[in-house]
């Protein structure tokens, strides 16, 4: 069975600090994989995904996540928080194989501390 | 361009009531999603529609709730009778049609309370 997990709930990190918010999936075809980011009432928004080829992609607001194949991974990261960031995040994976059903981890909460 | 529009953004009912979420795709996504996002978890998967058919219901509860794309473009989703349990954040989201382009655009979502 398809499956991500975010093993984080919250994190709490200071304004200006790196950040990395992990994310593992459990698929048995080649998958795609995304970052959405969630602002409280506000509706899910893409910031980065990985398709195929280069394993670290850019994505909005200066994030970058790695697909690591042997870990089954893909965590998110920010050299430098800005308290702007405080939000939820969310891993999420699809394959065609499985007609591009996209299933979410539980997300993680960041908090920013000044 | 347009994102996904979805009505209304917040409904209160009683519980053994019914009630109906509408979502209106980006133009021209043949892939639309109906999601609930109960509070502290992650959206979890209703269905999925590829133009007017369904390609996944499986997490569905088919007992209470129901779903719709007629003529492939607008959908509604359902409920009758609801729970209390119901209680979330409907997500309707859409996205293109095949290849890589599995994204998927959200809609910022329907807030349902039972009472």
């Amino acid at each position: 069975a398809q499956s991500v997990t975010q093993p984080d709930i919250h994190i709490t990190v200071s304004e200006g600090a790196s950040l990395e918010l992990r994310c593992n999936y459990s698929y048995g075809a080649t998958p795609y994989l995304f970052w959405y980011v969630q602002s409280p009432g506000q509706g899910l928004q893409l910031l980065l995904k990985y398709f195929s080829g280069d394993t670290l992609v850019q994505g909005i607001k200066g994030f970058e996540a790695e697909f690591k194949r042997s870990q089954s991974s893909f965590n998110l990261r920010k050299p430098s928080v800005h308290w702007s960031d405080a939000a939820e995040y969310f891993c999420a994976v699809s394959a065609r194989e499985y007609g591009n059903k996209l299933v979410f981890g539980a997300g993680t909460i960041l908090r920013v501390k000044s | 361009e347009a994102g996904v529009a979805q009505s209304p953004r917040y409904k209160i009912i009683e519980k053994r009531q019914s009630v109906a979420f509408w979502c209106n795709p980006i133009s021209g996504h043949a892939t639309l999603y109906w999601y609930q996002q109960i509070l502290g978890q992650g959206p979890k998967l209703l269905i999925q529609f590829q133009n007017n058919g369904v390609v996944d219901d499986s997490q569905l509860p088919k007992d209470r709730f129901s779903a719709e794309r007629l003529k492939g473009v607008d959908s509604t989703l359902k409920i009758q009778p609801a729970k209390l349990e119901d209680s979330a954040v409907y997500l309707c989201a859409s996205s293109l049609v095949g290849g890589r382009d599995t994204e998927a655009f959200f809609g910022q979502g329907t807030r349902l309370t039972v009472v």
